[in-house]
């Protein structure tokens, strides 16, 4: 079946650095993509998302491209605030049946001041 | 307007008893979908509702596992003589229908002990 492997975490970085966070997949067709992000003590909020090849999905300074040559989809961010702390999940929407999203296991990011 | 609403938000019961969790979706939302979130781990599919068809049950872990909606409405999700591995944070997503974003519930978080 579809799946969704991500960078282990966690991750710790200062403030104003450069994230990266990589995402995998391995799926029937071309589903769309999703970043989610968990803030302590909140639910699961979308981030952003892409449909198809070459989208790029961006929300509140984070960018991810939709490679389907790599089968990629990186989380990336140019300079993260201590705001950021959060849980990052990869998923993937199946093209059939139900359409269920299919998750990562997450990434815990920390951002020290 | 509300968003998606679950109930109770943490659960502490013994080994072998039952439980009962309940979400409310988002009014005129006619897909429905349950996932566990394990510790430490991404999102799990468990079964999706859509209006009245039957649903699609396939990422249930065990027949101690069961769920209902009546309709477009409230979902309730059974699990029956609990174990400690059922011990995770379930949690619930409504879309438009299938091919539309889905949100998330708060969760609840279940503990066996």
């Amino acid at each position: 079946g579809d799946s969704v492997t991500q960078m282990e975490g966690p991750v710790t970085l200062s403030e104003e650095a450069f994230l990266t966070i990589n995402c995998t997949y391995t799926a029937t067709g071309y589903p769309s993509l999703f970043w989610y992000v968990q803030y302590p003590g909140e639910g699961l909020q979308l981030l952003l998302k892409a449909t198809k090849a070459d989208d790029k999905g961006s929300n509140k300074g984070f960018e991810a491209t939709y490679r389907k040559e790599t089968t990629s989809f990186h989380l990336e961010k140019g300079s993260v605030q201590v705001s950021d702390s959060a849980v990052y999940f990869c998923a993937l929407r199946e093209i059939q049946g139900a359409q269920k999203l299919v998750f990562g296991q997450g990434t815990r990011l920390t951002i020290n001041p | 307007g509300a968003g998606v609403s679950q109930s109770p938000s943490n659960k502490v019961t013994e080994k072998g008893k039952d439980v009962e969790l309940r979400c409310d979706p988002i009014s005129g939302h006619t897909a429905l979908y349950w996932y566990r979130q394990r510790l430490g781990q991404g999102l799990e599919f468990l079964i999706y509702f859509q209006g009245n068809s039957a649903p699609d049950k396939s990422g249930l872990p065990s027949d101690r596992f069961s769920a209902e909606r009546t309709g477009e409405s409230v979902s309730t999700l059974t699990i029956q003589r609990t174990q400690q591995e059922d011990s995770a944070v379930y949690l619930c997503a409504s879309s438009l229908d299938r091919y539309y974003e889905q949100y998330f519930g708060p969760g609840t978080r279940l503990t066996v002990t």
